[in-house]
This record gives structure tokens, C-alpha cells and sequence, in this order.
């Protein structure tokens, strides 16, 4: 079946510091690859997302490059603020129609120090 | 526009009684999934509606869950005879067609205990 896994954290950077979150997953054929955030006392929300092979998605300066060749999806921020503290989830959604709903890894817990 | 909506936001009951959860889509949105969020299992998948055709029932975690959906809008997930394991955060999301690459929005969850 379809497997998302992820660093779990938490993860813990000083302000302007570089973030990697690793992301790599198991699917057939070719999936859509999502990462959501939740900040806290909040509900999901989409940050980025790539649909096919070499794509880069990228929103509020984090960006993320479906990689085919080596099923991964990291997640990565040049410069990461106090308010990026929040759990992140990366997610797939299998092709061939949404019946499978989304698969998501365990998240990564994300603290920001000034 | 109106987000996902979801009802109650908060829901205690105690073991063995039936429970009801309410979700209400984006307007124009055919497609409604609805998830559970725990500690231990992290995000898992229930179900999925397309409009108003059947859904695949296969990811309910027991026959004690059932789900429908309505005039192909609001939808309703029902735990009969809930036991202490059902205790969770019941998410609700809603894409324009339901296709792989669509964006999956979601609701603010109900948190569910079960005494």
C-alpha cells in the first residue's frame, strides 16, 4: 500500500536558521505530494503542493521538488521565523482519482527559538 | 468564501452511546472525505463521497461507523455504541472534484471523548 514517512521532531531552530524536513514515500504510478501545516489551535491548511515529476511547489518561502527518482518531497526554508512553529505533514494522494483520500506521515513538530 | 464547516466542535459522551457528526462543505465542492486524527494512529482515512454516489465503506475502522451524505452536500458520520478508542479529532475536507491533485480543504475538526 501507499506510505508516507517523515522526521518526526520535534525539530528545534534558532530564528533565521535553514530547515530541511525530510519527506520520502511508497506509492504506484505517479501521486500528488502535499505538504499541510497546523499551527497551533488551528485546523490543516495547505502549504504546497506538486502534482508531477520534477515539479517545485512553493508558498510563504518554503519550497518542496517531487523528486521520482529517489520518492522524496523534502521540504526546505532558507530562513525560518518564530511564527513557522507549527506541526507539518507531508501527504500523497494516489493517482488515479481521490477515492483513497490522502496518506499522510506522522507529522514533524517544528519549534522556532528567537 | 465559507470554509468547511463542522458540528459540534467539541463532543463528550459516554461509552455506548451513539454519536453524530456534521460536516458541511465548500459550496461547489463534490467531493467530501472525512478523516480521524489521534495520538497514537496519526491522520488516517475514513471515507469518501463523489456527489451523490455510494461511497466505499473499506476504511471505516469498524461496522459501528457508517457515514452518508445528503442531497450530495452535508455529511454525517455516526459512531454507534462508541468505545473509549473512538477518542479523537474527526476531520472534514472537501475538494472541487475529487481528482488526485486537487487541494483537500479542510474543517476546524470535532474533538471527540468518550468517557
Amino acid at each position: 500500500g501507499n506510505s508516507v514517512t517523515q522526521m518526526e521532531g520535534p525539530v528545534t531552530l534558532s530564528e533565521e536558521a535553514f530547515l530541511t524536513i525530510n519527506c520520502t514515500y511508497t506509492a504506484t504510478g505517479y501521486p500528488s505530494l502535499f505538504w499541510y501545516v497546523q499551527y497551533p489551535g488551528e485546523g490543516l491548511q495547505l502549504l504546497l503542493k506538486a502534482t508531477k515529476a520534477d515539479d517545485k511547489g512553493s508558498n510563504k518561502g518554503f519550497e518542496a521538488t517531487y523528486r521520482k527518482e529517489t520518492t522524496s518531497f523534502h521540504l526546505e526554508k532558507g530562513s525560518v521565523q518564530v511564527s513557522d512553529s507549527a506541526v507539518y505533514f507531508c501527504a500523497l494522494s494516489a493517482s488515479g482519482g481521490g477515492a483513497d483520500g490522502l496518506t499522510f506521515g506522522k507529522g514533524t513538530h517544528l519549534i522556532i527559538q528567537p | 468564501g465559507a470554509g468547511v464547516s463542522q458540528s459540534p466542535s467539541n463532543k463528550v459522551t459516554e461509552k455506548g452511546k451513539d454519536v453524530e457528526l456534521r460536516c458541511d462543505p465548500i459550496s461547489g465542492h463534490t467531493a467530501l472525505y472525512w478523516y480521524r486524527q489521534s495520538l497514537g494512529q496519526g491522520l488516517e482515512f475514513l471515507i469518501y463521497f463523489q456527489g451523490n454516489s455510494a461511497p466505499d465503506k473499506s476504511g471505516l475502522p469498524s461496522d459501528r461507523f457508517s457515514a452518508e451524505r445528503t442531497g450530495g452536500s452535508v455529511s454525517t458520520l455516526t459512531i454507534q455504541r462508541t468505545q473509549q478508542e473512538d477518542s479523537a479529532v474527526y476531520l472534514c475536507a472537501s475538494s472541487l472534484a475529487g481528482d488526485s491533485s486537487d487541494t483537500q480543504y479542510f474543517g476546524p475538526g470535532t474533538r471527540l471523548t468518550v468517557l
